[in-house]
């Protein structure tokens, strides 16, 4: 799996967007971008994944670059709930065999009032 | 929305006694997990199953088994545990044609054992 690195940290106002990088140079062509996030104490939430387009859903939007070496998860309006650490993972694609989650140590982000 | 959920938020248990944990998912989903999460080492995937009655080791299997009678349920078993299980263990699932890595977790369950 390629190597992503992200921010340690971001600070965010409440209500405004939230925008993460990640960076994912080494990334191969059939390698997706997945994001999660972990609430405090909770388990962690798959966000959304995308392959080279853009992606949306309810939760977020996923930028991926032209070239593929970054990306960028869109919170467009953050609330107070999603302050959490977020991880960029990149993996090929597998609808069999199943493989460890591996978390790298994630952007801390904290909304603020 | 996917739902999944464990049978306890949190657990003490003494040494030596058999610990189950039960998960349960309404989605449908093929594949389910159980993980345990520690400070500094992450999440590691104990045991996988891809179906009933199916199931596969993971990275750290010793101590642990599983069971999957029913696609919606999924059972960690601490045949006798030990102080080094003590830990956050989380369930998930996933769908097989969407992919295992878009994995869809419970809450956790935070076993002590003393």
């Amino acid at each position: 799996d390629a190597k992503t690195t992200q921010p340690p940290s971001m600070d965010c106002a409440e209500g405004r967007a939230a925008n993460l990088p990640c960076n994912h140079s080494t990334i191969s062509g059939n390698e997706y971008v997945y994001w999660y996030r972990q609430i405090h104490s909770q388990g962690p939430q798959y966000i959304i994944h995308g392959l080279k387009n853009n992606e949306t859903n309810e939760m977020a939007s996923l930028i991926i670059t032209e070239d593929r070496k970054s990306s960028t998860l869109i919170l467009p309006h953050a609330t107070l709930r999603d302050t959490a650490v977020y991880y960029c993972i990149v993996r090929f694609f597998s609808s069999g065999s199943a493989r460890q989650l591996t978390f790298g140590s994630g952007t801390q982000l904290t909304v603020l009032p | 929305d996917v739902k999944v959920t464990q049978s306890s938020r949190y657990l003490v248990k003494r040494t030596g006694e058999k610990v189950f944990l039960e998960c349960v998912q309404d989605m449908d989903h093929e594949n389910m997990f159980w993980y345990r999460q520690d400070p500094g080492l992450g999440l590691r995937l104990i045991y996988f199953s891809y179906d009933v009655k199916m199931k596969e080791k993971g990275d750290i299997p010793e101590g642990y088994s599983v069971s999957r009678e029913k696609k919606e349920r999924f059972s960690l078993i601490l045949e006798s545990a030990s102080t080094n299980q003590t830990s956050m263990y989380l369930c998930a699932s996933s769908s097989r044609g969407r992919g295992t890595d878009e994995q869809y977790f419970g809450p956790g369950t935070r076993l002590t054992v003393t």
